[in-house]
């Protein structure tokens, strides 16, 4: 199975802050790489797929990149919605998995 | 747009059999080029993939639930299932359906989701 590792696990950040959110994946994964924000008790929304490509309607404050092992996704300026928990997953082989999860709370 | 919905117990017992179902509107289950998903997620925790059937009607199960596990469609009601038996108190999570598809050549990503329901196993 293709381990996810997301880093850090939670992070407090302020409004008009840049996020970095990293994601490693235990072998390479080329650019199967999706993001996905989760709010309490909704479903996961899908932010980034492809490591890159921006899902219609997501703003674009959003953005991903990497490919190999190595993705990162960048909220480049944080708003009062984006308070959420983040995954990446990989869709490079099944079993497929999902990151640990990134929550970003305000501080 | 496609949109996916969960149903099925929110309780069951230790032991006995798991059973959801996913309905699809908006667009057919058996329309080509995609595979219909079961996620779950306990409670304060990550996302844990469990298998999919694919249009064609193959399944992939996660090694880690195989055995205990089956996914089966029903075109002519546009939905599709998931069974996961001899559940224990491990198995309370919010159950998700989801599809991908593989415009890639490889899986794509899971969009939509279903809302999730919420299964607790107790006695």
């Amino acid at each position: 199975d293709i381990q996810m590792t997301q880093s850090p696990s939670s992070l407090s950040a302020s409004v008009g802050d840049r996020v970095t959110i990293t994601c490693r994946a235990s072998q390479n994964i080329s650019r199967h790489l999706n993001w996905y924000q989760q709010k309490p008790g909704k479903a996961p929304k899908l932010l980034i797929y492809v490591a890159s490509s921006l899902q219609s309607g997501v703003p674009s404050r959003f953005s991903g990149s990497g490919s190999g092992t190595d993705f990162t996704l960048t909220i480049s300026s944080l708003q009062p919605e984006d308070f959420a928990t983040y995954y990446c997953q990989q869709s490079y082989s099944v079993p497929l998995t999902f990151g640990g999860g990134t929550k970003v709370e305000i501080k | 747009q496609v949109q996916l919905q969960e149903s099925g117990p929110g309780l069951v017992k230790p032991s006995q059999t798991l059973s959801l179902t996913c309905t699809v509107s908006g667009g057919s289950i058996s329309s080509g080029g995609y595979y219909w998903n079961w996620i779950r997620q306990h409670p304060g925790k990550g996302l844990e993939w469990i298998g999919y059937i694919y249009y064609s009607g193959s399944t992939y199960y996660n090694p880690s639930l195989k055995n205990r596990v089956t996914i089966s469609v029903d075109t002519s009601k546009n939905q599709f299932s998931l069974k996961l038996s001899s559940v224990t108190a491990a198995d309370t999570a919010v159950y998700y359906c989801g599809r991908d598809g593989e415009s890639t050549g490889y899986h794509d990503w899971f969009d939509p989701w279903g809302q999730g329901t919420l299964v607790t196993v107790s006695s």
